[in-house]
């Protein structure tokens, strides 16, 4: 696609409950990325995939986190057993390489604990 | 720990006027340093760039300027224009494909 594409834009779900966030890379990107953004805070950065090594999760909060990219394009993030406190703008950015340059950011999912 | 500091979360400026967004880090193993912009329910897009082996860099209106001694960069827009509204990131990476953003700064162009 031109773009990258988050879906849904907006989910509202009840503590406890699990949540799957969908991200769709620009065509051709090898890097893949989340970060998440609540409210007042900067991104704060959450998993990396690069081709197929092993994914970074090094920023993943807690064990409730998941992530995974089938095929080397789609990703979904998963959240396990939601807690009020994941509330927040969870963003997908992909790239052709390993350089920062051309980060291009999907328009995000808020994310709503309720 | 916040490695990327924006104080000053918000900034009012009349059109034609200078926006002046400063950002501050503590890595001092960050060598590349980003502006991004965000609207409202949009994903941030990339502004504009700057290496560490710079001191400054321009593209039209947009012009970063990086101290590494101070650990400082800030990011110049003249003449401001009201389509310059929006939530301004500063980033940082070291290498890695990772960037550590700061929480943003909030631009208010007056027309």
């Amino acid at each position: 696609g031109a773009g990258v594409s988050q879906s849904p834009s907006n989910k509202v779900t009840e503590k406890g409950k699990d949540v799957e966030l969908r991200c769709d890379p620009i065509s051709g990107h090898t890097a893949l990325y989340w970060y998440r953004q609540s409210l007042g805070q900067g991104l704060e950065f959450l998993i990396y995939f690069q081709g197929n090594s092993a994914p970074d999760k090094s920023g993943l909060p807690s064990d409730r986190f998941s992530a995974e990219r089938t095929g080397g394009s789609v990703s979904t993030l998963t959240i396990q057993r939601t807690q009020q406190e994941d509330s927040a703008v969870y963003l997908c950015a992909s790239s052709s390489g390993r350089s920062v340059y051309g980060y291009t950011f999907g328009s995000g999912t808020r994310l709503t604990v309720v | 720990d916040q490695q990327v500091k924006q104080n000053s979360p918000s900034l009012s400026v009349q059109e034609g006027r200078i926006s002046i967004l400063n950002c501050d880090y503590t890595n001092s193993m960050f060598d590349y340093f980003l502006w991004y912009k965000k609207y409202p329910a949009e994903g941030p897009t990339f502004l504009i760039s700057i290496s560490s082996i710079k001191d400054k860099n321009e593209d039209g209106r947009f012009t970063v300027f990086l101290n590494k001694s101070a650990k400082h960069l800030s990011l110049h827009i003249v003449p401001s224009q009201p389509g310059d509204s929006a939530v301004y990131f500063c980033a940082a990476s070291y290498g890695n494909n990772r960037l550590a953003f700061g929480k943003g700064n909030q631009v208010v162009v007056i027309p």
